[in-house]
């Protein structure tokens, strides 16, 4: 049982660069999403899902897009990387009424 | 005013001392509590949730306040390793699980 497992753990990106976050869990919990951390702006939505195939932006959704396709999968994609994107990116997943369970999260600097 | 708010700390406690701290949610309908803490860059993890009657867990007790709008969490013989920071997390259960976290009380427990 490994939990929330995201990849890559850090990452380096050029401005105008693609690139997606993988975000995987084998807890068969039914939400999952993705947040940012900034310093001083404590931890913000970027998308949510209630299960496969149901999406829902959060608080900071533009500049990225997501799919769930699977219950176990919840990838992030930046579609054009812009500095303001430099965060640390957390995945998390639960059950309905419980707490989150967060994955260690992937550092991304963009240049 | 912010969904979920915190005073930023840090608070510097004697190691073996008492120390708590408030967090004030602004949306009457929120309807589950947590607290999370946060290690230097490391994922948040759930530390304990919150329920109506007040809970303990070990040295951590937990108190929500629905008529005043506000959870606690105090910290008993306070330990060197309970230096971190503390989130506030607050579930609109109607949205679909979709917590909303307070920006941190950052605790130093100190020799």
């Amino acid at each position: 049982n490994a939990g929330v497992t995201q990849t890559p753990k850090f990452q380096v990106l050029k401005t105008g660069q693609s690139m997606t976050l993988q975000c995987a869990q084998d807890m068969n919990h039914e939400y999952m999403s993705w947040y940012r951390q900034d310093p001083g702006m404590g931890l913000r939505l970027i998308h949510y899902s209630v299960g496969a195939g149901i999406t829902d932006q959060g608080e900071v959704p533009n500049g990225y897009n997501v799919s769930r396709s699977t219950t176990e999968d919840f990838p992030l994609r930046l579609l054009s990387a812009a500095p303001s994107q430099t965060s640390v990116y957390f995945c998390a997943s639960s059950r309905q009424g419980t707490g989150y369970t967060f994955g260690s999260g992937t550092r991304l600097t963009v240049v | 005013r912010k969904e979920v708010e915190q005073d930023p700390g840090p608070f510097n406690v004697p190691e073996g001392a008492t120390v708590a701290f408030n967090c004030t949610y602004s949306n009457s309908a929120s309807q589950s509590f947590f607290w999370y803490r946060q290690d230097c860059r490391k994922e948040p993890k759930l530390l304990m949730s919150v329920y109506s009657s007040g809970n303990e867990d070990g040295r951590f007790t937990a108190q929500l306040n629905r008529a005043s709008q506000y959870i606690s969490l105090l910290i008993r013989d306070s330990k060197l390793s309970d230096s971190a920071t503390y989130l506030c997390v607050v579930n609109l259960m109607a949205a679909g699980n979709k917590l909303t976290f307070g920006g941190g009380t950052r605790v130093l427990v100190k020799p």
